[in-house]
């Protein structure tokens, strides 16, 4: 069975650059696995920030990258800021017929 | 501009069915498009459950693949979720969504459906 992987948590600085990673349990992350990244806040449904590795969702601030390090799919924040406190959960696609996995997602918070 | 908004009970009872609809308001379901239903337990995180294309080919999670059923209406414009035997382990906020070109674009509000007696 395919699990995706995710920090539980992380924490960054106010204005401070934060990394974080998607893994496979067993093997790597490429672009054929078309990675995807969600922030959902409580009581609200998710947002998409990234697809595609690095395409950025319409209206989403561009200090939000994405890009494949390594054998991980990653999501980096620059310059974060207070509202970027959320969880944050990225999605791999493995194929026709098996589509999205999504990790258990990271907690971010800003402090 | 596309929205989405679910329907359907907000409670159901252990082994039977839940039944779910997302209505589809800015954008034909016929058109280009692949239909989510995602679901997340109460203070967990996220779960495919399956989709439906356009076209009406569907894929499921293969967890729930022998209890899930996902199908399009387009004289309705909008696709059902069916969850078929369900337990207190499928209580959760169920998102429909519209995923193109790798994006998951519009989600809905989402809609806590509970499994209790």
């Amino acid at each position: 069975q395919t699990v995706v992987t995710q920090e539980p948590s992380l924490s960054v600085s106010p204005g401070g650059t934060v990394t974080l990673t998607c893994g496979l349990s067993s093997g790597s992350v490429s672009a054929s696995h078309h990675p995807i990244w969600f922030q959902q806040t409580p009581g609200q449904a998710p947002r998409t920030l990234i697809y595609s590795i690095n395409t950025r969702s319409s209206g989403v601030p561009d200090r939000f990258s994405g890009s494949i390090v390594g054998n991980k799919a990653a999501l980096t924040i620059t310059g974060a800021q207070a509202d970027d406190d959320s969880h944050y959960y990225c999605g791999l696609h493995m194929g026709s017929g098996i589509d999205w996995v999504f990790g258990g997602g990271t907690k971010l918070t800003v402090l | 501009q596309v929205q989405l908004q679910e329907s359907g009970p907000g409670l159901v009872k252990p082994s039977e069915t839940l039944s779910l609809t997302c209505t589809v308001s800015g954008y034909s379901i016929s058109s280009e498009s692949y239909w989510e239903w995602i679901r997340q337990p109460p203070g967990k995180g996220l779960e495919w459950i399956g989709s439906v294309s356009h076209s009406g080919s569907t894929s499921y999670n293969s967890s729930l693949k022998s209890r899930v059923t996902i199908s399009l209406d387009t004289s309705k414009n909008h696709f059902s979720l069916k969850l078929t035997s369900v337990t207190a382990a499928d209580t959760a906020v169920y998102y429909c969504a519209r995923g193109l070109n790798w994006e998951i674009e519009y989600w809905s509000q989402g809609t806590l459906v509970s499994v209790s007696p």
